[in-house]
């Protein structure tokens, strides 16, 4: 079972419209988790990250994170062709020691806004 | 502000040469992290520096890959010997601190597109 799990997509959404990504998580023990979004042929930049169970609020996106189920999603509402990229969902663990630090990466899902 | 700087952007190597690629971290960040993309797939971690030391270096795949970092600054990622299979986008990122529950964001250099013929 991989560690984190992402839909690779691709998503199409119409523009306007509310488009829903998901990630699960193996690790129990993580504690923070990161949706970076990643254009093609650039690098990953951070859009959210959330570590309290519930949602969380930034603009048009929104975070879910489930603990219980092991859960965690990114909403984005009125979307614009701009947001079409790849989104890539990560997860690091609870920090107690040196080791811990790294953060690990689903295989990202390929979203596509439809004008 | 400056972000993560990486060199050089393209490099195109011959399999069983050596390459040398850089990070230059954001200033004042200590922690420095390597990742590798291959194309198509998601980021894989490579090693993780706290300073100028190195607590996890599980990701690396094989002792053809080393790297250091100088003055809690720049890092040198080292593939000896390259085979094709090395061919991918490498990304280093920077934090602030790397250490406590608060999530510490990782920020992201543009990447070394490394092709190995």
């Amino acid at each position: 079972q991989k560690e984190v799990e992402q839909n690779s997509g691709p998503l199409s959404v119409p523009e306007g419209a509310i488009a829903s990504l998901n990630c699960t998580y193996s690790d129990r023990g993580s504690q923070s988790f990161f949706w970076y979004r990643q254009y093609s042929g650039k690098s990953p930049e951070l859009i959210m990250f959330i570590y309290s169970n519930g949602d969380k609020e930034d603009g048009r996106f929104t975070a879910q994170l489930n603990k219980a189920s092991q859960y965690v999603s990114l909403l984005i509402r009125d979307s614009q062709p701009s947001d079409s990229a790849t989104y890539l969902c990560a997860v690091k663990p609870l920090i107690s020691n040196f080791g811990n630090e790294k953060l690990t990466f689903g295989t990202g899902t390929r979203l596509t806004i439809i004008p | 502000g400056a972000g993560v700087s990486q060199s050089p952007s393209n490099k195109v190597t011959e399999k069983g040469k050596d390459v040398e690629l850089r990070c230059d971290p954001i200033s004042g960040h200590t922690a420095l992290y390597w990742y590798r993309q291959r194309l198509g797939q998601g980021l894989e971690f490579l090693i993780y520096f706290q300073g100028n030391s190195a607590p996890d270096k599980s990701g690396l795949p094989s002792d053809r890959f080393s790297a250091e970092r100088t003055g809690e600054s720049v890092s040198t990622l080292t593939i000896q010997r390259t085979q094709q299979e090395d061919s991918a986008v490498y990304l280093c990122a920077s934090s602030l601190d790397g250490i406590g529950v608060q999530p510490d964001t990782q920020y992201f250099g543009p990447g070394t597109r490394l092709t190995v013929l």
